[in-house]
């Protein structure tokens, strides 16, 4: 069964580096989006991306982070600097079999960032 | 702004036992709500999607329904497993692209 993956699975990073998540859509999927989890908190919206543009981001998805799809197949998130407070799971997900608002969203096993 | 609970936040239950697991939200308006399952430490793994113009959906021992007027949703596990135990999550996708999740409800399955 097709599935969304995602690299690494965990990353141990100091204040202030750059990190890059990479994420696998299913393939034949158009839209992909970012969540995130705080240890002990509800998954949060961060970002949703289709033809090769942001189409929606939450106030949480400031200048410090970007979005990329740099070819057919993965897609990226970056964060500049990274802060203690970004240390969550950060999901990839993917929909499209069905449409925008009607798709059934496929996630991915999570990337965990641990921001020391 | 859509907000999203799930009552209760814990269960613990015998095994066999029939179970009802809820979900409520403040905006009527949505397109479709979908139920995720989450092992510790994992990621989401999709049980049904209820489009707005639905009221229920089945998939094995899971019946999920919609009453989009109250705001509300159930899922009802049968017959429940030790296999079953996870954290349950609903989430409702309104205007836009993103979902916005429950807290979740945490289950334990007793053998």
């Amino acid at each position: 069964e097709p599935e969304v993956t995602q690299t690494p699975s965990h990353q141990v990073t100091q204040m202030g580096q750059e990190v890059i998540l990479r994420c696998v859509p299913i393939s034949n999927h158009l839209y992909f989006y970012w969540y995130r989890q705080i240890l002990g908190q509800k998954v949060e919206f961060l970002v949703s991306f289709y033809n090769n543009e942001i189409s929606e981001k939450s106030e949480i998805f400031d200048d410090q982070f970007s979005v990329e799809r740099p070819d057919g197949s993965n897609f990226t998130l970056k964060i500049r600097s990274t802060k203690l407070e970004d240390s969550a799971m950060y999901f990839c997900a993917s929909s499209g079999a069905g449409g925008r608002n009607t798709g059934e969203l496929f996630f991915g096993e999570g990337s965990r960032l641990t921001v020391l | 702004k859509q907000e999203v609970t799930q009552i209760p936040a814990a269960l613990s239950v015998p095994e066999g036992e029939n179970l009802v697991l809820n979900c409520s939200f403040t905006d009527s308006a949505i397109y479709n709500l979908q139920w995720f399952r989450q092992d510790p430490g994992k990621g989401l793994t999709s049980l049904l999607l209820i489009q707005s113009s639905q009221r229920e959906q089945t998939s094995g021992r899971l019946n999920a329904s919609l009453d989009k007027s109250s705001g509300r949703s159930t899922l009802y596990i049968a017959a429940s497993q030790p296999g079953d135990s996870a954290t349950y999550l609903c989430a409702t996708q309104s205007s836009g692209d993103k979902l916005t999740f429950g807290t979740g409800t945490r289950l334990a399955v007793r053998p």
